[in-house]
């Protein structure tokens, strides 16, 4: 079984479209995130909920929305893409307060935008 | 603003070799300190942790060596195998924008092991 599950895989689209990304986590952990890594391989956050409830929002341009229905699931919902959106998304989520706190990421959507 | 630093961008190995990976940092609060290893198409997994108050730590052919007074720590990987190629990246456990707790992570280290 899949720990961390993101769809889709593969995502080519055009300038100013709509797109979402899904992502669902079977650990049972409290804690899920969304991360941006760009060309160069770079990680950063952009966002974090804890249990439905958004805890980090980093600098990141409101066209990109998160949506958490319930603590297993993390939508991130992108408006008006640009070609800059390109990177590849990977959600990941975590158990707060213990001893580890590991993320465990999934296997990431790569988006393009042309 | 929180920064890890991490060095080498690229590096390449003979198999059988030693690699190693740098990283440091500046916020004295971080209080974990992670590898991941990241296989192309895949998602970063854990691979090695150690706390700031532990020196080193090993696991297997991985190592991490931790010198808190100069806040820098390493991963070495001893006796390097083709399989090893990936990119690496160091991070920090701290707060975050908006005080969660959170992950920053180094610019990651292609690692590359020749046969």
């Amino acid at each position: 079984d899949t720990a961390v599950s993101q769809t889709p895989k593969y995502l080519v689209t055009q300038m100013g479209n709509d797109k979402s990304i899904k992502c669902e986590q079977n650990l049972g952990h409290d804690t899920m995130y969304w991360y941006k890594q760009d060309s160069k391989k770079f990680l950063k956050i952009m966002f974090s909920y804890n249990n439905k409830e958004l805890i980090i929002n980093e600098t990141v341009p409101n066209r990109f929305s998160p949506k958490s229905p319930d603590k297993a699931h993390l939508n991130l919902h992108i408006n008006s893409l640009e070609l800059g959106d390109s990177a590849v998304y990977f959600c990941a989520s975590s158990q707060p307060y213990t001893r580890a706190n590991v993320l465990t990421f999934g296997a990431g959507s790569r988006l393009t935008v042309l | 603003q929180q920064q890890v630093k991490q060095s080498p961008q690229s590096l390449i190995v003979q198999k059988g070799g030693i690699s190693i990976i740098n990283c440091a940092y500046e916020n004295t609060a971080f209080d974990y300190f992670p590898w991941y290893q990241q296989f192309p198409g895949k998602g970063p997994a854990l691979l090695i942790a150690i706390r700031p108050d532990v020196s080193e730590k090993k696991e297997g052919r991985f190592t991490i060596s931790f010198n808190k007074s100069a806040k820098q720590f390493s991963l070495h990987i001893m006796d390097s195998q083709p399989g090893d190629s990936a990119t690496y990246f160091c991070a920090a456990r701290g707060r975050l924008g908006g005080g969660a707790d959170g992950l920053t992570f180094g610019k990651g280290t292609h690692l590359i092991i020749q046969p």
